[in-house]
């Protein structure tokens, strides 16, 4: 039981560049989501996903793009990179119980934007 | 809007002292609040939340709605609590309003 993965760990991308974070749980759980963390800022949501086939935006969506074609699966892309993007990036998932249940975190991404 | 305030970016106590973690919240509903723990080099997990009325590790957080605040507590301060912490706020669909954390360094 691998809980939450994210694949890669560590990225460097220049501007305008492309690329996708895959988020993986093997929970079954119904709530998928993408934070990104920066220093002095906390975790903001990005977007999250409240079933397969659904998505929704968060605080700080601008820039990305998300799809939940696969109930295990979260991904998130990043069409043309900017230097402002770089930061770590965390995928949570939980179950679709409402009100309060627990989020289970993925190790992060580092992502740097040169 | 909601809005969840950690004052302390940083905050440094000695092994054995007292320790208090603030978070004061915003929000217009009924408000449940969690506080989330990120050790070094490992995930960031739940370290307890409030309608659980539960005491994780020696730490107790107690909703105080007159004050709007929920804040973290722990009478013995000990080495292995040196960590990043966020108070967090449940807003809607299960999602989550993070504070900005707090870095707790507990001093031998």
């Amino acid at each position: 039981n691998a809980g939450v993965t994210q694949t890669p760990k560590f990225r460097v991308l220049k501007t305008g560049q492309s690329m996708t974070l895959l988020c993986a749980q093997d929970m079954n759980h119904e709530y998928m989501y993408w934070y990104r963390q920066d220093p002095g800022m906390g975790l903001r949501l990005i977007h999250y996903s409240v079933g397969e086939g659904t998505t929704a935006k968060g605080e700080v969506p601008d820039g990305y793009n998300v799809s939940r074609l696969k109930k295990q699966n979260f991904l998130l892309g990043l069409e043309s990179a900017a230097p402002s993007q770089t930061s770590v990036y965390f995928c949570a998932s939980t179950t679709g119980t409402i009100g309060g249940a627990e989020q289970f975190f993925g190790p992060g991404t580092r992502l740097t934007v040169l | 809007a909601q809005r969840v305030t950690q004052p302390e970016k940083l905050l440094s106590v000695f092994k054995g002292a007292p320790v208090e973690l603030k978070c004061n919240y915003s929000y217009s509903g009924s408000p449940e609040l969690f506080w989330y723990v990120q050790y070094s080099r490992q995930r960031l997990q739940l370290l307890l939340r409030h309608i659980s009325r539960e005491s994780i590790k020696g730490f107790t957080a107690d909703l105080n709605k007159g004050e709007t605040s929920f804040h973290l507590k722990k009478p013995f301060a000990q080495e292995e609590d040196s960590a990043m912490y966020y108070c967090a706020l449940l807003s809607g669909a299960n999602n989550l309003f993070f504070g900005t954390g707090t870095r707790l360094t507990v001093i031998p």
